[in-house]
């Protein structure tokens, strides 16, 4: 299946700094990459749909000037959260979705960061 | 988007086989059903993907009876090494794209 990669794969942080992740898709190009959070023992839970050339849609409850995306090519989206404190420690994915015509877009899920905010 | 219904956590052996059954009652006529595994610390894998009947690959079965209201992952010969949270999905084919994870169910495989 299609790959896709995080980078960094662990970070911690101070609070009150920024931090950027990266997802890119190494095999195929991505219109639409999707970032998710998941705190221990929880499920994933959906943060914002990142389409290429355009602004991020977020879902209800997610700050938009906090964790900020940005979907500059095919390949590659970035997360940065910013001014981060420690209830932003977290588990964050990517996901970036393969379309092909005239088939289902399958989403192909990245490693994971795993987010520590002192 | 189809609200589903996983038990939350589930014990098996090595070598049996485990179902896991997904209650998804307002399923829409455009939505499949997909499962993913997830081990700790890493993101979701995509197992299976159905829309009516039987499907198998080389991993799994997924069973979806006539009323699609329900679904089955059925895992053959269990290991160790499916030890992991199964999450059951269901989305629009061919739209939006935008996956909402439930509970998801822990398995744990025992020697």
């Amino acid at each position: 299946g299609a790959v896709v990669s995080q980078h960094p794969s662990r970070v911690i942080c101070k609070s009150g700094t920024s931090v950027k992740i990266e997802c890119r898709s190494l095999d195929f190009q991505a219109t639409t990459m999707f970032w998710y959070r998941q705190f221990p023992k929880q499920s994933l839970m959906l943060m914002a749909t990142s389409n290429e050339g355009s602004k991020a849609t977020y879902e209800q409850g997610v700050e938009k000037d906090k964790f900020l995306i940005n979907h500059a090519s095919l390949t590659l989206s970035t997360l940065t959260v910013t001014s981060a404190h420690p209830e932003d420690s977290s588990f964050y994915i990517c996901s970036a979705r393969l379309r092909l015509a005239g088939s289902y877009n399958e989403q192909f899920f990245g490693p994971g960061t795993r987010l520590t905010v002192l | 988007l189809a609200k589903t219904t996983q038990p939350i956590s589930m014990d098996s052996y090595e070598g049996q086989e485990v179902n896991i059954t997904c209650s998804h009652n307002n399923i829409a006529t455009n939505d499949y059903i997909t499962w993913y595994q997830q081990f700790p610390s890493q993101g979701p894998r995509f197992i299976i993907q159905g829309y009516k009947t039987k499907v198998t690959n080389e991993v799994a079965s997924l069973f979806i009876p006539a009323d699609r209201k329900s679904s089955t992952l059925s895992l053959p010969r269990v290991s160790l090494s499916d030890t992991a949270v199964y999450y059951c999905l269901v989305h629009f084919y061919n739209q939006g794209g935008k996956l909402i994870f439930g509970q998801g169910t822990e398995l744990s495989v025992k020697p």
